[in-house]
């Protein structure tokens, strides 16, 4: 396994698009986790995963935003009419579930709304 | 509220010397603490921990020391190469029942520059 993908890398959208974004996560890992990280700033965490069930999911993250796992594998993040300030970049992690398992993260999706 | 605070945007070091990045945090309930270097056009990568049990934690080159009365981490890397030059994250994580609670608070990042 080469680790955590993501797909597609960049992506630019005009504003009221919907677009969704896909995690191939590490393959024993039960946990998967998403991140949106703009400029200047660290990784903020949207949702996460463990196995299919949707653990938790930030009350800052607005109801155009939805994550699903349906398999307890791959993931998809899909944003609802995007906003300007929906541009970021998307990051997914994942890990095991036990003390000490450091989160794995892919390249991100780097999202450019018009 | 930033919950994790890198408050040097910057550093620069010679090689050879001592990389010291510096962190805050405010929420007493955070009892895992992590650092994660970046490099651009890639995801963060994971480089050391260190649990609240603990004040201190080696790895090679990189330490981190944790002082829990002050609230405050530091990562150390001795000696510093041009190869760690990349942007530094600090996070932070709550643990329950045995594992991690999942959800890393992160700081804004500091951008270490290690000169030839």
């Amino acid at each position: 396994d080469t680790g955590v993908s993501q797909d597609p890398r960049h992506k630019i959208t005009k504003r009221g698009q919907n677009v969704t974004f896909r995690c191939d996560p590490i393959s024993e890992h039960n946990r998967l986790y998403w991140y949106r990280q703009t400029l200047g700033q660290g990784p903020e965490f949207l949702t996460y995963f463990q196995n299919e069930a949707q653990l938790e999911k930030s009350r800052l993250l607005s109801d155009r935003f939805s994550a699903e796992r349906p398999k307890g594998s791959f993931s998809t993040l899909e944003i609802q009419r995007t906003e300007q300030g929906d541009s970021a970049m998307y990051l997914c992690a994942s890990s095991l579930a036990l003390v000490g398992s450091e989160q794995y993260f892919g390249p991100g999706t780097r999202l450019t709304v018009t | 509220d930033q919950q994790v605070k890198q408050n040097s945007p910057s550093l620069s070091v010679q090689e050879g010397r001592i990389s010291i990045l510096n962190c805050d945090y405010t929420n007493s309930m955070f009892d895992y603490f992590l650092w994660y270097k970046k490099y651009p056009a890639e995801g963060p990568t994971f480089l050391i921990s260190i649990s609240s049990i603990k004040d201190k934690n080696e790895d090679g080159r990189f330490t981190v020391f944790l002082n829990k009365s002050a609230k405050h981490l530091s990562l150390h890397i001795v000696p510093s190469q041009p190869g760690d030059s990349a942007v530094y994250f600090c996070a932070a994580d709550k643990l329950a029942g045995g594992t991690s609670y999942g959800k890393l608070t992160f700081g804004q990042g500091t951008i270490l520059t290690v000169h030839p």
